[in-house]
This record gives C-alpha cells, structure tokens and sequence, in this order.
C-alpha cells in the first residue's frame, strides 16, 4: 500500500495558468518535500515542510507556492505556469535516515 | 558549486559483469541514501549509507565519511538493473547528483 501518493500523474497546463500538484502520506512523517526533476538531472528541492502549517523555501523556490494544511497533504502551487515548469515532480517524506518518494507528477507547460 | 557529484556519469556493462558507481559530497552528511530510479520514472530507496559498509542483496554500499565519499557496488549485473542511480545527502538540507545512467546488455 502506498505510503506516499500524488495527484495528478500528469498534467498539461498553458502558459499563465494555475496549477496544483498535491500529495498525501500515510507515514505520519513531519517532514514532507517537494523537488523537481529535469531530463537527465538529479532533483532539486522547491519547497518542504517539517510541520502543518508551514512551509520553507528550498534551493530554487522562484514560480513556486506551497501549503501545508494538515500533517498529511501538501500542495505544490504555480500561480502562473511557464514553460521551463515543464519537468517531472516528486513529492517525498523523511523518516528516520530515509526519504520515502510518491511516483512523480508529469507536468507540461504549453 | 554542486554538493553531490557522482561518476561516472554513464555505463555500459555486459550482464554478469560488476558495476562501481561513486558519489563524492563537498559537505558534511548526517544521512547518505542510494536510490534507484527506473526507466519509467518512479524512485526506489535502495540503501541508506551514512557511514560504512551495508550489504543488501546483490548491493554493496561504503561510505568514507571522513573523505566526503561513497560508492555503489552491484554484482553480477543484470539487465533489469538498467536505469537511473542517485545518490542524495542531507544535513540541514537534502542534495541530489545527477546520477549515474546504467546500461545492462544481455
């Protein structure tokens, strides 16, 4: 059973739309993450979050919101879509000394 | 300049052969984890590494926290081990690498 799930799996948004990526986790872990995976690169992170309600920026959160309403939900937010939004999103939690990964969200700017 | 760098970058191997990857870090780590990331996308903890060797199946992981590094040692490959390895680090933040693209022939 996944631990870690996101919604949707893939996106087509246009240029200057709202999108929102969300996440859900079962393992009650405080921390949650959102990166961003470019073809052919690692991840980098945009934001996390180590507890409902707030939220701290991460290494590239220029384009990007994120909420925090409860221990389990965490939302990745582009008020306006671009195009170099385009890329695969993945949603993690901590716990203890390992991340736990969701299966990614395909989002393509058009 | 990037805290994680791994290498090589890409390889190539005949099934059975072995497989060295490593991953070299400019920071300190409190935690080091190796994952795996399939052709279709999705990512596979494969082991969590801060310091010294651990052994899961065919993988064996060292780590030399002294010298800021670690490797990935896979045995007698086989082609369903073709995908993306990435290795993360994390202090106060978490860094990724690039990874390292294996290609196993059969």
């Amino acid at each position: 059973e996944a631990a870690v799930t996101q919604s949707p799996r893939s996106k087509v948004a246009v240029t200057g739309g709202k999108v929102t990526l969300s996440c859900h986790q079962t393992n009650n872990h405080d921390y949650m993450y959102w990166y961003r995976q470019d073809t052919g690169h690692g991840l980098r992170l945009i934001h996390y979050s180590y507890v409902a309600d707030s939220t701290e920026k991460g290494d590239i959160p220029d384009g990007y919101k994120a909420s925090r309403p409860s221990q389990e939900n965490f939302s990745l937010i582009l008020e306006l879509a671009s195009l170099s939004q385009t890329a695969v999103y993945f949603c993690a939690t901590l716990g203890g000394p390992e991340q736990y990964f969701g299966p990614g969200t395909r989002l393509t700017v058009l | 300049g990037q805290q994680v760098q791994q290498s090589p970058a890409s390889l190539v191997l005949q099934e059975g052969e072995n497989a060295e990857l490593q991953c070299n870090f400019s920071s300190t780590a409190t935690q080091l984890q190796w994952f795996y990331q399939s052709p279709g996308g999705s990512l596979v903890s494969l082991l969590s590494n801060p310091s010294g060797t651990k052994h899961t199946g065919r993988l064996t992981s060292t780590t030399v926290t002294k010298e800021r590094r670690s490797s990935l040692h896979i045995s007698s490959s086989q082609t369903t081990d073709s995908g993306t390895y990435l290795c993360a680090i994390a202090n106060n933040r978490i860094f990724f690498g690039d990874g390292t693209q294996l290609v196993v022939k059969p």
